[in-house]
Formats: C-alpha cells, sequence, structure tokens
C-alpha cells in the first residue's frame, strides 16, 4: 500500500533550526512535496523535490533520497509565524498526491 | 503564481438542504480539478478527481451521488453536497493542476470553504 509517514507534533524555539522528517512509501514516484498549513486555511507550497539531494530556498530548504524513500525539512532561523501544520506529500506514478497527516510545528518564545 | 479561487469561504446551512462548492482557476486553464476534505487535526483526504468535460474519478467511500461534481470548463468545477447532515460540516479545500512541459505537476490550492451543517 500507500503510506507517509512524519511526526504528529514538534516544538522548537524561535531562532532556532528545525528538521522534519518524512518517509514515503508509494506505487511509483513522481516528486515530494512539502507544503505549510496554517490552522483554518488550505495548504500553501513550499518545496518540489524529485532528485536526490537538497534544495535551498531561503530560510527552507528540503531533502530528498529516493533510495531510502525519505525525505526532510529544514527550517533556519524559527519565527513565530512558522508556527504551522507542515504536510508532506508524495506523487505517485499516476500524478496523485499521497498526503501524510502533517506535522504541528509549535514555535516558542 | 497560478491563483485558485472558492466560493463561498463559508457557509452554514441546516440538515437535509444543499450546498455547492465553486472552484475556479483565476489566470489558467486547469485539465484537472482535484476536492479535499480536511476534517479538524487531520490530513487532507482526496475525495475525487475532476478533468474537464469528463465524469469525475471518486475515491473509494465517497458517495458520488452525494457529492456531485461538475467540471464543465477549463476555469470552473463545482462540488455539491447534497441532503448535508452534520457528519459533513468540514472544510473542502479545491486544487487545480495543469500539466506544464518540462515541469513538475504542481496543484494549486484554493482558500478553502468550511461547511458547517445544523
Amino acid at each position: 500500500g500507500q503510506n507517509i509517514d512524519q511526526p504528529t507534533e514538534m516544538t522548537a524555539t524561535e531562532g532556532a533550526i528545525v528538521q522534519i522528517n518524512c518517509t514515503y512509501q508509494t506505487s511509483g514516484f513522481n516528486g515530494l512535496f512539502w507544503y505549510q498549513q496554517h490552522a483554518g486555511e488550505a495548504p500553501t507550497f513550499l518545496s518540489y523535490n524529485v532528485l536526490d539531494g537538497l534544495e535551498e530556498k531561503g530560510r527552507f530548504s528540503s531533502f530528498l533520497s529516493r533510495s531510502k524513500g525519505y525525505s526532510y525539512l529544514l527550517l533556519k532561523e524559527l519565527q513565530m509565524k512558522d508556527s504551522a501544520s507542515y504536510l508532506c506529500a508524495a506523487m505517485d506514478s499516476n500524478y496523485q498526491l499521497i498526503w501524510g497527516a502533517g506535522t504541528k510545528l509549535i514555535i516558542k518564545p | 503564481g497560478a491563483v485558485v479561487s472558492q466560493h463561498p469561504s463559508w457557509v452554514i446551512c441546516k440538515s437535509g438542504t444543499s450546498v455547492k462548492i465553486e472552484c475556479r482557476s483565476l489566470d489558467f486553464q486547469a485539465t484537472t480539478m482535484f476536492w479535499y476534505r480536511q476534517f479538524p487535526k487531520q490530513s487532507l483526504m482526496l475525495m475525487a478527481t475532476s478533468n474537464e468535460g469528463s465524469k469525475a474519478t471518486y475515491e473509494q467511500g465517497v458517495e458520488k451521488d452525494k457529492f456531485l461534481i461538475n467540471h464543465a470548463s477549463l476555469t470552473l468545477s463545482t462540488l455539491t453536497v447534497t441532503s448535508a447532515h452534520p457528519e459533513d460540516s468540514s472544510f473542502y479545500i479545491c486544487s487545480a493542476r495543469t500539466p506544464r512541459t518540462g515541469d513538475y505537476n504542481e496543484q494549486f490550492f484554493g482558500p478553502g470553504t468550511r461547511l458547517t451543517v445544523l
């Protein structure tokens, strides 16, 4: 079956760095997405990886290892506004997104 | 970037009534649109995939006679919740995708519609 695993909740301190891990199992693979979702709002796109390695975009970076079925989202210089849920989604061979349950990130001052 | 709108943003209705939610791609043509449902503290659950001009493909467990989807044009899809009941209360989100050669098939999300059925 298809499955996405990510931690339910994480807590970090303002100004620090946090890494949110995601493992996936899908029928075929066409890339790994990370989305940010604030409470009561729709998800917003953060990153996309289809090749192994690290993609850096400002304070956010995303890493992919296809052989391990593993990705992580790295957030640096955390700000209070980064408090949100972070959704990992893998695209299968039919270009359907398989969603993780999301990781709720709590930022403390 | 691509913009997707949804209307209404929120709706409260009585049990037994029908509610229509519109999803529009404002600055691009969406060959495929997706409808998701999200219950509190849970992830997105795909309800159905619709391609312009053809019948929607529903996920297992989603009643197609209860959740009517119409994708009549490349910029508009509608979801009608028929005979709504309190258990249908949820956050409904649509997304739109257009295949781009040499690029990934990113989904652009609408802002969501919060449905409360009394």
